[in-house]
């Protein structure tokens, strides 16, 4: 059981280039969730997709943008990459709504030079 | 009203001692307050959560205190391992919307 699978682990982008993380779950859960990681600010909310064929911003969506491909695949793009997106990113799903427990992937460590 | 605020950012703590990490927050509406424990390079796990309808939860050595009057819950770890060492989050969350703090490093030492 996989969980929730997030591609790629790693990735350095030059400022300007575009990119596209990726993340499938297995659990058959309806709400997946995107956040970023900084050090000493928690996890920040960027986007969410309370079911499939919806998504909503989240506490900090400019320069993002996603899409629920299906109800197991949930991707975040940068159009544009800048450096303060420099960032641990994280996709989460959980069976329906925030007050539910929420099941992370392992991350994605994004360097924007 | 939306911030989760978390004390201490961290905290060493001896090898058999109690860990306790505090959380507050603001919003009444929020109805479900996880914890989550992450490791190193690895994704947030939910550790243990409460709901407000309780003041307390434990499972094994970890305990949930929650006071709804104060808007205040805290984490209490017993008889602290090493294994425990991890950065923990608090959150609080209603419907779609989660609101994390920003986490206490936890450094059990032998």
């Amino acid at each position: 059981n996989a969980g929730v699978t997030q591609t790629p682990k790693f990735q350095v982008l030059k400022t300007g280039q575009s990119m596209t993380l990726q993340c499938a779950q297995d659990m058959n859960h309806n709400s997946m969730y995107w956040y970023r990681q900084d050090p000493g600010m928690g996890l920040r909310l960027i986007y969410y997709s309370a079911s499939e064929g919806t998504t909503d911003k989240g506490e900090v969506p400019n320069g993002y943008n996603v899409s629920r491909l299906n109800k197991r695949e949930f991707s975040l793009r940068l159009e544009s990459a800048a450096p303060s997106q420099t960032s641990v990113y994280f996709c989460a799903s959980s069976e329906s709504g925030g007050d539910q427990p929420q099941h992370f992937g392992d991350g994605t460590r994004l360097s924007i030079l | 009203q939306q911030q989760v605020k978390q004390s201490p950012q961290s905290l060493i703590v001896q090898k058999g001692g109690i860990s306790i990490i505090n959380c507050a927050y603001e919003n009444t509406a929020f109805d479900y307050f996880p914890w989550y424990q992450q490791f190193p390079g690895k994704g947030p796990a939910l550790l243990i959560a409460i709901r407000p309808d309780v003041s307390e939860k434990k499972e094994g050595r970890f305990t949930i205190s929650f006071n709804k009057s104060a808007k205040q819950f805290s984490l209490h770890i017993m008889d602290s391992q090493p294994g425990d060492s991890a950065t923990y989050f608090c959150a609080a969350s209603m419907a779609d919307k989660v609101i994390f703090g920003p986490g206490t490093s936890l450094s059990v030492i032998p």
